[in-house]
């Protein structure tokens, strides 16, 4: 079965300081994990993914995550948050399974920048 | 512009009058899927297509029904409503057939059942 756990329901930081929001997933095939995030009455839209390649995955406005099998983690981070960072991050998995392919989000991190 | 549109923004009907959330996309993609979002437990799956005429359900079907008659849309049923499906609704689409590429999501549906 999959499932994904997202360590930390809020997650606060200063301006220019790193942020770290943690991830673990569970899933029996080969995965493909991702990180949304959604602004305040806004869609979702992709940060970054992990299919397969390169384990250390680049994103969008900084981002980066690191896939780590061993651990069965995805951990998203940023070197120096920025006040538009605010938002809330969802870490996501697709695998197929025993229903089929299903995508599963985890609770979500809601950051908060402090200036 | 590549989107994904979702009509109605907001509705707010009543228990038992069946209703209809439409889903389209211009991309050409193949795989699309509903998902609902309540605070605290963030986006769960209803239903998913992998093509036309193909649809499976995803972890929180029942109360929903979906078709998928042609490539673009995809339109979210229920019904009968109730209460426990007032809910914020999105609809994704993804070029590959099974979700394991970029969703692409609506601006959502925000959907009040009294």
């Amino acid at each position: 079965a999959q499932s994904v756990t997202q360590l930390d329901s809020h997650v606060s930081v200063s301006e220019g300081t790193p942020v770290l929001l943690r991830c673990n997933y569970s899933s029996s095939y080969s995965p493909s994990l991702f990180w949304y995030v959604q602004h305040p009455n806004k869609g979702l839209q992709l940060l970054l993914k992990y299919t397969s390649a390169a384990t250390l995955v680049k994103g969008i406005n900084g981002f980066e995550a690191e896939f780590k099998k061993s651990e069965t983690s995805f951990h998203l981070t940023k070197p120096s948050a920025h006040m538009s960072d605010a938002a809330e991050y969802f870490c996501v998995v697709t695998s197929q399974g025993a229903g089929g392919f299903k995508t599963i989000f985890g609770a979500g991190t809601r950051l908060f920048v402090k200036a | 512009e590549a989107q994904v549109t979702q009509n109605p923004r907001y509705l707010i009907t009543v228990t038992g009058k069946k209703l209809t959330v439409t889903c389209s996309q211009n991309m050409n993609h193949e795989y699309m899927s509903w998902y609902r979002q309540d605070p605290g437990l963030g986006l769960r799956q209803i239903y998913y297509s992998m093509n036309v005429e193909v649809t499976d359900k995803g972890d929180v079907p029942e109360g929903y029904k979906v078709s998928r008659k042609e490539k673009r849309n995809f339109p979210l049923i229920l019904e009968s409503p109730s209460p426990n499906q007032t809910s914020l609704y999105f609809c994704a689409s993804s070029w590959d057939r099974v979700g394991t590429d970029t969703q692409y999501f609506g601006p959502g549906t925000r959907l009040t059942v009294l």
